[in-house]
């Protein structure tokens, strides 16, 4: 049972352009929301949150999108740039004072030159 | 800045044998997990724990086990390593609730094989 779901194993953007990476979650009780990155052979690091009470989250080029009604969120990177080609992770936790997060599949991000 | 370590990055085991994985972390965090990272599954949380000598299970904890002696340090064990936990092994910690009062910090991972 996949409760944090990111449909597209893998997406390829041209340096410059936008990349739009999306995720769904099913559980009601979800109230936190992050995005890391991870390099091969590397830990996932941190990137961008956002909370329930927002639908909006920015930080430099990245800006994280919240649509609570629809259980969905998306992660925008502008402009894409190289050095950003990873594999990104959408994660959840609920409020339920456990501080577990629960992690997508993973999307690869591949931005070309 | 934070430091995770896990203690093995490539580990080839034979199947039966025990295989201990150590991380350590230098910040005093109070939690600490373990995950296991399979294509196409993600992140998997394996075990957790909030505090020396406790101990949560996740959502995959058959097949391992869990030791928190020190505050700094938290070992996943596979009592009889099998074929299917060959995997990336990722250890994180965090300060407070992850994601909220703090960001989980993760390792760099331990590649393990078992033939």
């Amino acid at each position: 049972d996949q409760q944090v779901k990111q449909n597209s194993p893998s997406l390829s953007v041209q340096e410059g352009r936008i990349s739009i990476l999306n995720c769904d979650y099913t559980n009601s009780m979800f109230d936190y929301f992050l995005w890391y990155k991870k390099y091969p052979a590397e830990g996932p690091t941190f990137l961008i949150s956002i909370s329930s009470i927002k639908d909006k989250n920015e930080d430099g080029r990245f800006t994280v999108f919240l649509n609570k009604s629809a259980k969905h969120l998306s992660l925008h990177i502008v402009p894409s740039q190289p050095g950003d080609s990873a594999v990104y992770f959408c994660a959840a936790t609920p409020f339920d004072n456990t501080g577990k997060l629960i992690f997508g599949q993973g999307t690869t991000l591949q931005v070309k030159p | 800045d934070v430091k995770v370590t896990q203690s093995s990055r490539y580990l080839v085991k034979r199947t039966g044998e025990k295989v201990f994985l150590e991380c350590v972390q230098d910040m005093d965090h109070e939690n600490m997990f373990w995950y296991r990272q399979d294509p196409g599954l993600g992140l998997r949380l394996i075990y957790f724990s909030y505090d020396v000598k406790m101990k949560e299970k996740g959502d995959i904890p058959e097949g391992y086990s869990v030791s928190r002696e020190k505050k700094e340090r938290f070992s996943l064990i596979l009592e009889s390593a099998s074929t299917n936990q060959t995997s990336m092994y990722l250890c994180a910690s965090s300060y407070g609730l992850a994601g909220r009062a703090g960001e989980l910090f993760f390792g760099e991972g331990s590649r393990l094989t078992v033939l």
